[in-house]
């Protein structure tokens, strides 16, 4: 399995950028790096996916180092509705009984945004 | 609109009891999983179905069981052999059958099941 190691919380004052950084230093060449979030007692949401190139949508960026053994999502302008557990994953392929579409969930980053 | 819908929100279980929890989807998605999450921990894999008719373990089947009769719905059933049911349970949805390492997951908003 190519798993992830996050830092377990960070703290990002309303209006700054947050940066979540995340480790994947076993990662395949052909394994997306996915970002999710989840908000206290909902299903997570899904926030951006990437594979080599940095990418950007209307939520966030996602930067890759070159090595591809890490990655930093990026909220440019956090707000309180930001305040959730963010999850990096890699996608896992076939990977015994789990099956072909198991996203390795770990604990992720408690991200808390400060009024 | 389109999305998962879980059902229902909080469920409470007896001593013995099988419980069923619901989870529709009118994505036209094929596969379909239900995951489990513990108070603090990440999101473990009970089981997940890929086509109707069909479906495979993940990695904490036991106590457990599935159907996949139709596309649109997925059940979960915890059978009183599941020992340490009270979770929070997802139900999530994504549109290829086939391995693919570039698919998203659509979860629903999950059901809080606590032991009596």
């Amino acid at each position: 399995d190519a798993k992830t190691t996050q830092p377990p919380s960070m703290d990002c004052a309303e209006g700054r950028a947050a940066n979540l950084p995340c480790n994947h230093s076993t990662i395949s060449g052909n394994e997306y790096v996915y970002w999710y979030r989840q908000i206290h007692s909902q299903g997570p949401q899904y926030i951006i996916h990437g594979l080599k190139n940095n990418e950007t949508n209307e939520m966030a960026s996602l930067i890759i180092t070159e090595d591809r053994k890490s990655s930093t999502l990026i909220l440019p302008h956090a707000t309180l509705r930001d305040t959730a557990v963010y999850y990096c994953i890699v996608r896992v392929l076939g990977q015994g009984r789990a099956g072909a579409n198991n996203l390795f969930f770990g604990t992720g980053t408690r991200l808390t945004v400060i009024p | 609109d389109g999305g998962i819908t879980q059902s229902p929100k909080y469920l409470f279980r007896k001593e013995g009891q099988n419980v069923t929890l619901s989870c529709e989807q009118n994505l036209n998605h094929d596969a379909m999983y239900w995951y489990r999450q513990d108070p603090g921990q990440g999101l473990r894999l009970i089981y997940y179905s890929q086509i109707v008719n069909d479906f495979q373990k993940g990695d904490i089947a036991e106590g457990y069981s599935v159907s996949r009769e139709k596309k649109e719905s997925f059940p979960l059933t915890v059978t009183s052999a599941q020992k340490n049911p009270t979770a929070f349970y997802l139900c999530a949805s994504s549109m290829v059958r086939r391995p693919s390492t570039n698919e998203k997951l659509f979860f629903g908003s999950g059901t809080q099941l606590s032991v009596l």
